[in-house]
């Protein structure tokens, strides 16, 4: 059974703390993509990889950075956590082109205190 | 600005009635159009999808109809069972090498 597999369920995190999020597919899917949903706002885009080393913005980036060193990897880094980073982080995964059968992980809920 | 609107935002359903989610868009570049479902606890799942030369994919209970002139689509959900009650996702993506974009979503209850 092909998975998105996300290191953590639940997070809690303080305030100002450096945060990794991690995720691992094993699919080999060249894009990896790292969404946050919260109540009302659907799933929005953070980043987003097509490959490795590579990194796109998505539509929120501001505060977050990714790493992508292998292509099974995508790491979803907090700089300096603030209670507004509190929610759920979606990871995802697809085959080039973008857009067929993504599969997502089953989220971290982070809580920043 | 939001490029996929979806209403409603939630949805009760009578078991063995029609549950119907729509969809609009205003980017005549989207070229793909899926559902996603996702129950409690998990992560967004594919339901069905459709491209914008048909009008119409039916997967069993569950129907997408796309209006390509009013740039819309919708799902139904023939028979609605407990078990469709879930979070559902629309989304489009532009041609080319570009994301999915997601609606807000809509949280389905279906009750006996």
């Amino acid at each position: 059974d092909v998975k998105v597999t996300q290191s953590s369920r639940y997070l809690v995190k303080r305030t100002g703390e450096k945060v990794f999020l991690e995720c691992v597919q094993d699919m080999d899917h060249e894009n990896m993509f790292w969404y946050r949903q919260d109540p009302g706002l659907g799933l929005r885009l953070i980043y987003f990889s097509y490959d490795v080393k590579m990194k796109e913005k998505g539509d929120i980036p501001e505060g977050y950075s990714v790493s992508r060193e292998k292509k099974e990897r995508f790491s979803l880094i907090l700089e300096s956590a603030s209670t507004n980073q509190t929610s759920m982080y979606l990871c995802a995964s697809s085959f080039r082109p973008q857009g067929y059968g993504y599969t997502f992980g089953s989220g971290t809920r982070l809580t920043v205190v | 600005q939001q490029q996929v609107k979806q209403s409603p935002q939630s949805l009760i359903v009578q078991k063995g009635g029609i549950s119907i989610i729509n969809c609009a868009y205003e980017n005549t570049a989207f070229d793909y159009f899926p559902w996603y479902q996702q129950f409690p606890g998990k992560g967004p799942a594919l339901l069905i999808a459709i491209r914008p030369d048909v009008s119409e994919k039916k997967e069993g209970r569950f129907t997408i109809s796309f209006n390509k002139s009013a740039k819309q689509f919708s799902l139904h959900i023939m028979d609605s069972q407990p078990g469709d009650s879930a979070t559902y996702f629309c989304a489009a993506r532009r041609s080319g090498n570009t994301p999915l974009v997601f609606g807000k979503g809509t949280r389905l209850s279906v009750i006996a």
